[in-house]
């Protein structure tokens, strides 16, 4: 069964410093979404992207945050300077695209982003 | 979306069936009802979702009250796999993007030996 994988699993960095997250969405899905959830907190909505742009994005996602689909199978997202607030679990995740709301999205395992 | 409530925690008996309720009073005609669940240390996963009539697929069923205020996530014998958080999730039939999931706390289901 196909499914969403994303690299690296965990990902430790200093605070400052540049992270890029990587997704490879599930081959013929066309809607590719970041959410993130810090530890014992709910699950949050990031971005949306279709087309090769931004469909939708929360308050969450400011100047700091960037998605990219450098080619033709990943989706990225970068946070550009971390804080100390960025650590969390990310999680990409795709839908093939139907313009219904009975659309399933199917989730990664998740990037674990520590922050220092 | 509309608001739903869940119970905080529920706890089951393997092998037992596990009826999980979710109240959604101010659903709209036009609202679906979506069911996630999250397992310990992985990304949600899709359950399973329904308009009006109820569903049945091979995770679980979905039963859906006559006046849609709300509905029941039926996980029929329950294993030790299936502790996990799940998460009812209300999308508009009338999204003209994709749209994102909104997650509240959800449920969480422990399943004892």
């Amino acid at each position: 069964e196909p499914e969403v994988t994303q690299t690296p699993s965990h990902q430790v960095t200093q605070m400052g410093q540049e992270v890029i997250l990587r997704c490879v969405p599930i081959s013929n899905h066309l809607y590719f979404y970041w959410y993130r959830q810090i530890l014992g907190q709910k699950v949050e909505f990031l971005v949306s992207f279709y087309n090769n742009e931004i469909s939708e994005k929360s308050e969450i996602f400011d100047d700091q945050f960037s998605v990219e689909r450098p080619d033709g199978s990943n989706f990225t997202l970068k946070i550009r300077s971390t804080k100390l607030e960025d650590s969390a679990m990310y999680f990409c995740a795709s839908s093939r695209g139907q313009r219904f709301s009975s659309e399933t999205q199917y989730f990664g395992p998740g990037t674990r982003l520590l922050v220092l | 979306d509309a608001k739903t409530t869940q119970p905080n925690s529920m706890e089951s008996n393997e092998e037992e069936p596990v009826h999980l309720p979710c109240n959604h009073s101010t659903i709209s005609g036009t609202d679906y009802i979506h069911w996630y669940r999250q397992l310990p240390s992985q990304g949600p996963e899709y359950v399973i979702h329904g308009l009006t009539s109820n569903v049945n697929n091979r995770m679980a069923s979905l039963a859906i009250a006559e006046d849609r205020k709300s509905s029941t996530l039926i996980l029929h014998r329950a294993t030790l796999r299936d502790a996990a958080v799940y998460y009812c999730i209300l999308r508009d039939l009338r999204t003209r993007s994709q749209g994102n999931l909104i997650f509240g706390k959800g449920t969480k289901l422990s399943v004892k030996p």
